[in-house]
């Protein structure tokens, strides 16, 4: 099975500062997807941004982008010009062929932005 | 409306109860999952579903059962519950070959507590 591991259960940032937040994973597949979630307090689960595992070119979203390294299986997620409403916890997810394409996550990392 | 909802949205039970938890969404998606969260755990996988006909074994199904009464609806049976089954719920809805196939989309989650 596929193994998600976030390495910084929390980590804090100022306000309009960049913070990046880490992820290895563990596959043998080259064909799958990566995710990036949020769960604020109202505990819905965000989509923040994705990755195709075929594409070289990293995924951004507005402040939202990501370092993506396949060989080193490395995911990571920068958010820029943080905002409060950045706060939350953020997971990363893989989806491969496994499980009915069910995702496996991270533990999580929890953000908190400072004034 | 909520494209996946879920029913009820917060429980408090006791030890050998019965439970059930309910699924159901408007976006004609042929897979479903129940994932369940607990504190620095992420989720993990319980159940997922292809289609009514087809339901599969997560990562710790042990204590839980499902059902797809429908394409719109998959409910989570907790036969006899007990403390540790604690958490929060989240059912989650796919379609592989839609445009957005590797995306799921998740419910507003569900708080279980059992005493």
């Amino acid at each position: 099975a596929q193994t998600v591991t976030q390495s910084q259960p929390e980590m804090s940032v100022q306000e309009a500062e960049t913070v990046t937040l880490s992820c290895t994973y563990d596959t043998s597949e080259s064909d799958y997807y990566l995710f990036w979630y949020k769960q604020p307090p109202s505990r819905q689960m965000i989509l923040v941004i994705r990755q195709e595992a075929y594409k070289q070119q990293n995924a951004t979203e507005n402040r939202f982008s990501v370092n993506f390294q396949k060989a080193a299986k490395s995911f990571s997620l920068k958010i820029s010009d943080s905002q409060l409403g950045d706060a939350a916890m953020y997971f990363c997810a893989y989806r491969g062929s496994n499980s009915g394409y069910a995702l496996n996550f991270g533990k999580g990392t929890s953000l908190l932005v400072t004034p | 409306d909520a494209d996946v909802t879920q029913t009820p949205r917060n429980r408090i039970t006791k030890t050998g109860k019965r439970i059930m938890l309910e699924c159901s969404q408007t976006k004609g998606h042929d897979r479903m999952y129940w994932y369940r969260q607990d504190p620095g755990l992420g989720l993990r996988l319980i159940y997922y579903s292809f289609d009514v006909k087809d339901i599969n074994k997560g990562e710790i199904s042990d204590g839980y059962s499902v059902s797809r009464q429908a394409q719109a609806k998959f409910s989570l049976s907790l036969e006899s519950a007990i403390p540790n089954q604690t958490a929060l719920y989240f059912c989650a809805t796919s379609a592989p070959l839609s445009p957005t196939g590797n995306e799921q989309f998740f419910g507003p989650g569900t708080r279980l507590t059992v005493l």
